[in-house]
């Protein structure tokens, strides 16, 4: 079956640590997107990727980095820079004009 | 920039009836994309419908139908004949058209429909 995977779905940090969250897809999409949600909060944009090695930053870029060296994955990586982490992280990929998204991580910083 | 707002942060409807969202946005672009997503409780983003700018008739998925108005920017989501499976929260969502188009949305803030028993 073709689609985007996300692990882990639960993931725990210790503040001051840095967690990377993965992000893989088998549709052969070019570009892909990472959001964040917050409650009460629609989805907003950290990073985005459409093509390979190129990836641009988002409306909350601050405290996270991202890699592009594959068609099929992206994974996003929280630092220790970023002030509130804790939160559901999506992960989206695109084909002409619909996003496809991923089931999700819920960060949880104690 | 472009902005997307949902003003109903929480709706309910008894089940079998219509209920409709509203969702309004801002944008000085001609060409572009609406969208309203579901996200149930397991948090799966699912697309319920989008709507091309340049197409006048109004888009229809099954149950799920939108009222788009160009001039106005408001794109409404109506339901009809609820479900209790259709308990989500929704969102209203914009795509940007142009050349250079980047294909990131932009989302409003969300309404939580309750469709009750």
């Amino acid at each position: 079956d073709g689609g985007i995977t996300q692990s882990p779905k639960y993931l725990f940090r210790k503040e001051g640590q840095n967690v990377t969250l993965s992000c893989e897809q088998n549709l052969n999409h070019d570009a892909m997107y990472w959001y964040r949600q917050d409650p009460g909060q629609g989805l907003r944009l950290i990073y985005y990727s459409q093509i390979v090695n190129d990836f641009q930053k988002g409306d909350i870029a601050e405290g996270y980095s991202v890699s592009r060296e594959k068609k099929e994955s992206f994974p996003l990586t929280v630092t220790s820079a970023q002030k509130n982490p804790t939160a559901f992280y999506l992960c989206a990929s695109r084909r002409n004009n619909e996003q496809f998204f991923g089931p999700g991580t819920r960060l949880t910083v104690l | 920039a472009q902005t997307v707002t949902q003003s109903q942060p929480e709706m309910s409807v008894q089940e079998a009836e219509t209920v409709t969202l509203s969702c309004t946005y801002d944008t000085s672009e001609s060409n572009y994309y609406l969208f309203w997503y579901k996200q149930p409780p397991s948090r799966q983003m699912i697309l319920v419908i989008r709507q091309e700018a340049y197409k006048q008739q109004n888009a229809t998925e099954n149950r799920f139908s939108v009222n788009f108005q160009k001039a106005a920017k408001s794109f409404s989501l109506k339901i009809s004949d609820s479900q209790l499976g259709d308990t989500a929260m929704y969102f209203c969502a914009f795509m940007g058209g142009g050349s250079g188009n980047t294909g990131k949305l932009i989302f409003g803030q969300g309404t939580t429909l309750q469709v009750k028993p």
